[in-house]
């Protein structure tokens, strides 16, 4: 089946620095993208969503890129802090459900150095 | 607001003992609730989900079973755990219909 993939497993940028993670997608029925934040341990976290009716969305903070001519995803994370470090998934739902039909890629590492 | 609660945080099995992990959810009624397993270093896996009360669907075969016994509570069990079951195991919880999830604190389940 189709899945949601990664460019790279980890990023290392320094404190104050833009992020930029990014992620790959190849079913191009999927409408529907999140980012999620999953710190050391604990559960995922909701960090933004776009319909792929949007090119650009904006939050606190992070901004989400979608480009459904080259199917790729970005989320964008200004001035990136310290707390800021955890895995950072990306996941898709074509559409033809509810969140049962959420994909979900491996995951970027983001280590923030102070 | 939506609180999301789930328990234990962490969890020691033998091999062959039975299991339970209980999630429940307040704020909300008739939510979807799912159970996913992550593997260390990897991305999600969905075990089960459910849209309402004694209404379970499983995405993969499997040693583990869940049950709904009220519109809130989402239970995973196990009669016998294998080492194969270690994992790291989160609910989650949706609006009917919305394409997107939101997750528990997790349990880290070692069977030994």
């Amino acid at each position: 089946g189709e899945n949601v993939g990664l460019h790279l497993p980890t990023l290392s940028v320094q404190e104050g620095d833009n992020s930029i993670i990014n992620c790959a997608y190849s079913n191009s029925a999927s409408d529907y993208f999140i980012w999620y934040k999953q710190e050391s341990g604990k559960g995922p976290q909701f960090i933004i969503d776009i319909r792929s009716n949007m090119d650009k969305r904006q939050g606190q903070r992070v901004t989400v890129l979608l480009n459904k001519t080259v199917k790729h995803l970005s989320l964008q994370i200004a001035a990136t802090q310290p707390g800021d470090s955890a895995v950072y998934f990306c996941a898709e739902n074509a559409g033809q459900g509810g969140s049962e039909k959420l994909v979900f890629g491996k995951g970027t590492k983001l280590t923030v150095n102070p | 607001s939506q609180t999301i609660h789930q328990w234990p945080a962490t969890l020691v099995q033998p091999v062959g003992s039975p299991l339970s992990l209980e999630c429940t959810v307040e704020g909300t009624s008739n939510p979807n609730l799912y159970w996913y397993r992550q593997a260390a270093g990897r991305g999600l896996q969905l075990l089960f989900y459910s849209v309402g009360i004694g209404q379970i669907s499983s995405e993969v075969p499997q040693n583990l079973s869940a049950s709904r016994p009220q519109d809130r509570q989402f239970i995973l069990s196990s009669k016998k755990l294998l080492l194969s079951d270690s994992g790291f195991y989160l609910c989650a919880w949706s609006h009917g219909g919305y394409p997107g999830a939101f997750f528990g604190q997790g349990t880290r389940l070692t069977v030994v």
